[in-house]
């Protein structure tokens, strides 16, 4: 069963930069798009990007100039940086595998921006 | 960017109930559209994909339908579980937009 774990820091200050990994486990990180979501308090999902794990990126163009999604496949990982955040940026982050669909997720993890 | 627009936003039913939530896509989007429920404080999980598909593992109660820009997902017969918030997402173009959410409450 393939599992998904996001881990950073849960709260990140305004103008610097957001930090998360994902860790894969059960699976490989070959084929499938790897994905990371928000969703703000309350509110809706919204997609951040992918990456192939190839390296081929694509990001949201409301976030492209602060997003970078990387991969590392000998550690079966997937990172996310958000740079320069603000609070709009206080959301729950959910790393995900998508085939068809977004069949497997993370738990999700808050991160707060604020000093 | 294709905007994503379910309806209805919110809804009341009971348990055993019919239930149909609808969404409809900006521009064509093919088949390419996905349901997720999601449980309060729970990561979102996947019902159906490219608009019939069900996922295994999901319930037989749940189907979806369409294509071009409309598409259906109908709970045939509610359970205590189905109260949550229902999502669609395009898979299409990217970004992968979702709807605003349909939450399910009970009558």
């Amino acid at each position: 069963q393939v599992q998904l774990h996001e881990s950073g820091p849960g709260l990140v200050k305004p103008s610097e930069t957001l930090s998360l990994t994902c860790t894969v486990a059960g699976g490989s990180i070959s084929s499938y798009y790897w994905y990371w979501v928000r969703q703000s308090p309350g509110k809706g999902l919204e997609w951040i990007g992918y990456i192939y794990y190839t390296g081929t990126t694509n990001y949201n163009p409301s976030l492209k100039s602060r997003v970078t999604i990387s991969v590392d496949t000998s550690k079966t990982q997937f990172s996310l940086k958000l740079s320069s955040v603000t609070a709009a940026d206080t959301a729950v982050y959910y790393c995900a595998r998508a085939n068809h669909g977004i069949e497997y997720w993370g738990q999700g993890t808050l991160v707060t921006v604020s000093s | 960017d294709i905007q994503m627009t379910q309806s209805p936003s919110s809804l009341s039913a009971s348990v055993g109930d019919r239930v149909t939530i609808t969404c409809r896509a900006s521009q064509s989007i093919n088949r390419y559209l996905n349901w997720y429920r999601q449980k309060p404080r729970k990561a979102p999980e996947l019902l159906i994909y490219t608009a019939s598909s069900l996922q295994s593992g999901v319930p037989s109660r749940f189907s979806g339908s369409g294509s071009g820009t409309d598409f259906t997902l109908i709970i045939s017969s509610l359970q205590p579980e189905d109260f949550a918030t229902y999502y669609c997402q395009q898979s299409y173009s990217p970004p992968y937009t979702f709807g605003q959410g349909t939450k399910l409450e009970i009558k």
